[in-house]
């Protein structure tokens, strides 16, 4: 079946630091690539989205690469804010069986000032 | 714009009561489901819908009951609630079009506690 991989946090850092969070999945299809992000309190939000191979997702200062060859998806921005405070979630969409779409576990981020 | 809407916001229910959690949207969308969140288990498919009239199972159905009459609506019932169920509850939708390019449109969630 289709899953997604991402790394466990929470993941801490200083503001105005470099953020990366790996995702990686396995899929039936040729799926589409989605980042969330839920801010504390309230539901999730779409990031970004790539629909198919090198296609790059960005939105906000984040960035994410489709890589088909290496089936990841890693999210990136390069100088965080306090604001950027969240649980970003990984997930993928494959055009059948419902169209379900399937989420990884979340990666806290903590941003200090 | 009021997109996914969800109530109540919150809710405290004694074991083996009943309750139907509501879900709306006015984007015509023809994919509605229902997640639950619980700590470090990330989202869960409970259940889901493709159109009125039609519905499915997800990753976790048992104790939940769903039905769609209309295109905006998208109801979860509870049917004897358990301690296990406590949870955060989302409902989301989507366009069916285009098949898998489309993400998803959540609700602000049901903050559910079951004593």
């Amino acid at each position: 079946g289709d899953s997604v991989t991402q790394m466990e946090g929470p993941v801490t850092l200083s503001e105005e630091a470099f953020l990366t969070i790996n995702c990686t999945y396995t899929a039936t299809g040729y799926p589409s690539l989605f980042w969330y992000v839920q801010y504390p309190g309230e539901g999730l939000q779409l990031l970004l989205k790539a629909t198919k191979a090198d296609d790059k997702g960005s939105n906000k200062g984040f960035e994410a690469t489709y890589r088909k060859e290496t089936t990841s998806f890693h999210l990136e921005k390069g100088s965080v804010q306090v604001s950027d405070s969240a649980v970003y979630f990984c997930a993928l969409r494959v055009g059948a069986a419902g169209n379900k779409l399937t989420f990884g576990g979340g990666t806290r981020v903590l941003v200090k000032p | 714009n009021a997109g996914v809407t969800q109530t109540p916001k919150f809710q405290v229910l004694k074991t083996g009561q009943s309750m139907t959690l509501q879900c709306a949207q006015d984007m015509n969308h023809e994919y509605m489901s229902w997640y639950r969140q619980d700590p470090g288990m990330g989202l869960r498919l409970i259940h889901y819908s493709v159109g009125a009239g039609i519905t499915d199972q997800g990753e976790v159905p048992n104790g939940y009951n769903v039905s769609r009459s209309t295109t905006e609506d998208f109801p979860l019932r509870l049917l004897s609630a358990a301690p296990s169920q406590t949870s955060v509850y989302f409902c989301a939708s989507s366009y069916l079009g285009q098949g898998a390019h489309y993400g998803y449109t959540f609700g602000s969630g049901t903050r559910l506690t079951v004593v």
